[in-house]
């Protein structure tokens, strides 16, 4: 059964940083670009970028560059994304969710991590 | 960037009734539209990719239509367990997701 587990939530200082993980298991780590989504509240989704876990290789929406960083541990099958300069705009739901390659849709996604920014 | 512009916002239907939702793209998207149904504390589900192919597991109750900028997605026999927010998605230049649309059961 493919899963994509991630990390709780959290609660962070304006300023600081944080880092959410996306641990999956179930198919091949490898074979899967994994993706990342921000739901801030009451509002759609925005694909914040991608990795390819094979070879590092990432693509981000314009928005989210300098604001997302996306890394990948291929021997915990873990994904990660960092965010920084975090501001009350960055508190939202974040999803990792998986595709065969960077043209297909997401076809399973992670439950989602609550992040808060707030002193 | 493409832009989708989803529709309705949100809608209210009556069980064993049939709903629908249309995207429309800001430019041809080749039929590269996936449709999903997301429930509060959950990831979305895929329902629909490619326009009108159903994943496995999700019954024939789901449909999709379109082709070019214009794309509808329909639930026919609302069933208690619809009650969700849905999602239209373009995978056809980088991603682009529509505004949604909150489906409520009368």
């Amino acid at each position: 059964e493919v899963q994509l587990q991630q990390s709780g939530p959290e609660l962070v200082k304006p300023g600081a940083s944080v880092k959410i993980s996306c641990k999956t298991s179930g198919y091949t780590f490898t074979e899967y670009t994994m993706h990342w989504v921000k739901q801030s509240h009451g509002k759609s989704l925005e694909w914040i970028g991608g990795i390819n876990p094979n070879n590092g290789g990432t693509s981000y929406n314009q928005k989210f560059k300098g604001k997302a960083t996306l890394t990948v541990d291929k021997s915990s099958s873990t994904a990660y994304m960092e965010l920084r300069s975090l501001t009350s705009e960055d508190s939202a739901v974040y999803y990792c969710a998986r595709s065969y390659g960077y043209d297909e849709d997401f076809d399973y996604w992670g439950q989602g991590t609550t992040l808060t920014v707030s002193s | 960037d493409i832009q989708m512009t989803q529709s309705p916002s949100s809608l209210s239907a009556s069980l064993g009734g049939k709903v629908t939702i249309t995207c429309k793209a800001s430019q041809d998207i080749n039929k590269y539209i996936a449709w999903y149904q997301h429930k509060p504390g959950k990831g979305p589900r895929l329902l629909i990719h490619f326009t009108s192919t159903l994943q496995p597991g999700i019954p024939s109750r789901f449909s999709g239509s379109g082709s070019g900028r214009d794309y509808s997605f329909s639930i026919s026999n609302l069933e208690p367990e619809d009650i969700a927010t849905y999602y239209c998605l373009q995978y056809d230049n980088l991603y682009t997701f529509g505004g949604g649309t909150k489906l409520e059961i009368k």
